[in-house]
Formats: structure tokens, sequence, C-alpha cells
């Protein structure tokens, strides 16, 4: 059961546009929401995060968005920029507590492709 | 660098055999991660402890696959039996314990081949 879900397997876009990357979940227990970016032979590396609370998040030229409704967020990165090209993972945290806390449900990841 | 740590990098094994990995947290987190990630798939949770209790193993946890954190500081992941679907990255991460949102940091990871 892929309780986390970003449905394009890839995305390409020229420098300087945006890039907009989709993530959905089913879980409505999932009450925080991380954005992870991947680089080949490293781990995945933290770039932002919202709680269920809020609906956006910005830092820098990333901004996340969440629409609780619809169970669905998006990464937002802008001006795109050719060291942005990586994997892209959405991922979420239960609020259920006891033992799973803290532990994060992944999507199956983004291939961003920017394009000088 | 201080970073979370892992070794090996890379691992060739034949089927049957027994394979350990290394994942030395980031000093000060007290939780630790083990996830698996295979081609074309996002990280999949396998275990994690909050300092040396594990908490919580997923289902993909078979019982050839076994994980300590003796001291609460690192961590051991053993595959017994290999088996060539055991192939792929085995990711270690940790965070704080608090706040509820600290995120992972994550290691390089180690790359299973089993062949």
């Amino acid at each position: 059961d892929q309780q986390v879900k970003q449905n394009s397997p890839s995305l390409s876009v020229q420098e300087g546009r945006i890039s907009i990357l989709n993530c959905d979940y089913t879980n409505s227990m999932f009450d925080y929401f991380l954005w992870y970016k991947k680089y080949p032979a490293e781990g995945p590396t933290f770039l932002i995060s919202i709680s269920s609370i809020k609906d956006k998040n910005e830092d820098g030229r990333f901004t996340v968005f969440l629409n609780k409704s619809a169970k669905h967020l998006s990464l937002h990165i802008v001006p795109s920029q050719p060291g942005d090209s990586a994997v892209y993972f959405c991922a979420a945290r239960t609020n259920a507590g006891g033992t799973s806390y803290g532990k994060l449900t992944f999507g199956q990841g983004t291939i961003l492709t920017v394009h000088p | 660098d201080t970073g979370v740590s892992q070794d090996p990098r890379h691992k060739i094994t034949k089927r049957g055999q027994n394979v350990t990995f290394r994942c030395d947290p980031i000093s000060e987190h007290n939780r630790l991660y083990w996830y698996r990630q295979t081609l074309g798939q996002g990280p999949e949770f396998l275990t994690y402890f909050q300092n040396e209790a594990q908490l919580e193993k997923s289902r993909l946890l078979s019982d050839r696959f076994s994980a300590e954190r003796p001291k609460g500081s690192f961590s051991t992941l053993e595959i017994q039996r290999t088996e060539q679907g055991d192939s792929a990255m085995y990711l270690c991460a940790s965070s704080l314990g608090v706040p509820y949102n600290s995120p992972l940091h994550f290691g390089n990871g180690t790359r299973l081949t089993v062949t």
C-alpha cells in the first residue's frame, strides 16, 4: 500500500524557470511532510518541511504548499538552477504516536533535470 | 565531518553468506533508523532505535535481518543467508528525539549486491 505517491517519475525544466514537483498521500494520520533531495551515490538530504497546520512554507528558492483537503503537496523551486538536478523525495510522518513516532514514509521520487 | 557514517560503502557477496553493515549516527542524535532503497523506489523503513531500544520493525524485516544498537551509539544491521532479493542500498539515518519534527539525516548508504 503506497501511502505517499509521486506520480511523475521525471521532470525537465529550463534554467531560470519554475520547477513544480507533486506528491499525494492517502493516510489522514500524516501531520508533517518533508522534501528530500538525493544526488547519485549520496544519501537523501533534507530540503524543507511543512506541518499540517500550515499551508505554505518558504525557504529561499524553495516553497512547499500543502492542500490537506486534497491530500496533496507540492514543492516549487524558483528560479531553477542546473545544480538542482537530482531526485526529489516527498516524505510524511504520522501523528499516531507510540512507537511509530518519527518514522518517515517516502514516495517513489521524481527525477528533476534542469537544463542550462 | 560529523554527519552519519556508514561502512562499507559497497558489499558484494554470494547468496547464502552473512553480511553486516555498520552505521555511526550524528553524536547527539538519540534516534537511529535503517531504510532500504531499491532502484526506482523511495527509501523503505526497516527499523528504528531510540537510544539502545529497538522500537519498531517493519514487516519487510524478515527473521534473517537483525539490527542492534548496543550502547545507544553506533548500530549494526546483519543479514543472514543473503538472497538475491536483498540486493539494495541500505541507508542509515539519525535524528534528535525532540522536537518530534526533527528531520532525519541520512548517511551515504551501503550498496549490497548478492550474486
